[in-house]
């Protein structure tokens, strides 16, 4: 069975700093592994992914995450914070044969502070 | 493409009446997945369609949902009797499988139910 943990529900950085958040998930098989990002009043939209090859995978908006099977962790990072990176983060894994089900994690809310 | 599209954007109804949800995949997508989220529960996965099949209704929440996909291009979600607790913003996603399943998601249609 797979699962996503989402360590921290709520995530508070100032402006210019690192940002940090952090997925580990749990999968008999090679995953497949997705960022999604949620702004108010929109649906999820697509951050960045890992089905193969580099571990090391960027996104839009600055932001990247690394694959890490031997820590089964995917977190999400971005050097400089901006006001505007103040929104809802998913992850999410799936693998291939699977019909397209994603197993998301709970969501961290992201703050950014002046 | 114009990426999936939901309707009505918003609906307002009264306990005990008949709502019906719409969806456009994505043309060329072959999986549809229905998603409900709340501040208390976060997003739930209702029920996905493959090639227009229902593939996992297990998030269902009760007989009061049902859901069709007639062909690759409509779907429908429907609740029936409404109740206040349906309240909720409901998205449909699709994929378009293989190699890497990420799912589109639309702009939700935000349920009020008084």
């Amino acid at each position: 069975a797979q699962s996503v943990t989402q360590l921290g529900s709520h995530v508070s950085v100032s402006e210019g700093a690192l940002v940090l958040l952090r997925c580990n998930y749990s999968s008999s098989v090679p995953p497949y592994l997705f960022w999604y990002v949620q702004y108010p009043n929109q649906g999820l939209q697509l951050l960045l992914k890992y089905t193969t090859g580099a571990t090391l995978v960027k996104g839009i908006n600055g932001f990247e995450a690394e694959f890490k099977k031997s820590e089964t962790s995917f977190h999400l990072t971005k050097p400089s914070a901006h006001m505007s990176d103040a929104a809802e983060y998913f992850c999410a894994v799936s693998f291939s044969g699977n019909t397209g089900k994603l197993i998301f994690g709970q969501g961290t809310t992201l703050q950014v502070k002046p | 493409d114009a990426g999936v599209i939901q309707s009505p954007r918003h609906e307002v109804t009264e306990m005990g009446q008949e709502v019906t949800l719409r969806c456009k995949p994505i043309s060329g997508h072959n999986s549809l997945f229905w998603y409900r989220q709340t501040m208390m529960r976060g997003l739930e996965l209702l029920i996905y369609f493959n090639n227009n099949v229902p593939i996992d209704d297990s998030g269902m929440p009760e007989d009061r949902f049902s859901a069709k996909m007639p062909n690759a291009s409509f779907s429908t979600l429907k609740i029936q009797p409404s109740e206040p607790r349906d309240s909720a913003v409901y998205f449909c996603a699709s994929t378009p499988g293989q190699p890497s399943y990420e799912q589109y998601f639309g702009p939700g249609t935000r349920l009020t139910v008084t």
